[in-house]
């Protein structure tokens, strides 16, 4: 199968930062590449797909890229609610997988 | 707007199967836009695709799952289901019933994303 790794694990930020979380899969995965945000006691929630395409509803301040096989979520300015656990899911190749999980804490 | 409901019950021995159901509400399972997947996910653990099926009945399942899933699909009464055979401590987990759309039903630039899901059920495995 095809690994997915995020870094960091775990990151602490303040409201206002700007705040990037990384996806590397073990081969090229040419943008096919979704998001997620994952917070306590519910289903993961789609930000991004297709490596930087906004899902509908998602606020502006998210944003994804990248390219191969490395790709970026930021959140431009952090907001109290932002406060979870963010996946990236790769679906280049079949079965599609999943990353381990940023968890992301507010300071 | 779709909605899904897992229901199923919460604790399963050892050996026994798993077995959870999702109900689709406010529209149709027959929808040529969508696949509805089971996705599970153990405590502190990402996500892990447990497979799919069409309203057709086709289905697509994770290789290192094959062997003891299947998911089955009831038009008639708009539900779909995963059972899962001889399970363990393992199998442990929130098990998620989702849709996602695929290459010719994405919109552009998607593939595969879940945008619907369901709250989740939690199955544990003990005697």
């Amino acid at each position: 199968d095809l690994q997915m790794t995020q870094s960091p694990a775990s990151l602490s930020a303040s409201v206002g930062d700007r705040v990037t979380v990384t996806c590397r899969a073990s081969q090229t995965i040419n943008n096919y590449l979704n998001w997620y945000q994952q917070k306590p006691g519910t289903a993961p929630q789609l930000l991004i797909y297709g490596a930087s395409n906004l899902h509908s509803g998602v606020p502006s301040r998210f944003s994804g890229s990248g390219s191969g096989s490395e790709y970026t979520l930021t959140i431009a300015s952090l907001q109290p609610e932002d406060c979870a656990v963010y996946y990236c899911q790769q679906t280049f190749s079949r079965p599609t997988t999943f990353g381990q999980g940023t968890r992301l804490e507010i300071k | 707007q779709m909605h899904l409901q897992e229901s199923g019950p919460g604790l399963v021995r050892p050996s026994e199967t798993l077995s959870v159901s999702c109900t689709v509400s406010n529209d149709s399972i027959v929808n040529f836009r969508y696949y509805w997947a089971w996705i599970r996910q153990s405590p502190g653990k990402g996500p892990e695709w447990i497979g799919s099926i069409f309203h057709s009945g086709t289905t697509s399942y994770n290789p290192s799952l094959e062997r003891r899933v299947t998911i089955s699909v009831g038009t008639s009464d708009n539900q779909f289901s995963l059972k899962v055979v001889s399970v363990t401590a393992a199998d442990t987990a929130t098990y998620y019933c989702a849709r996602h759309c695929n290459s010719n039903s994405c919109l552009p630039g998607g593939d595969w994303y879940f945008d619907l899901w369901g709250r989740g059920i939690l199955v544990t495995v003990s005697a």
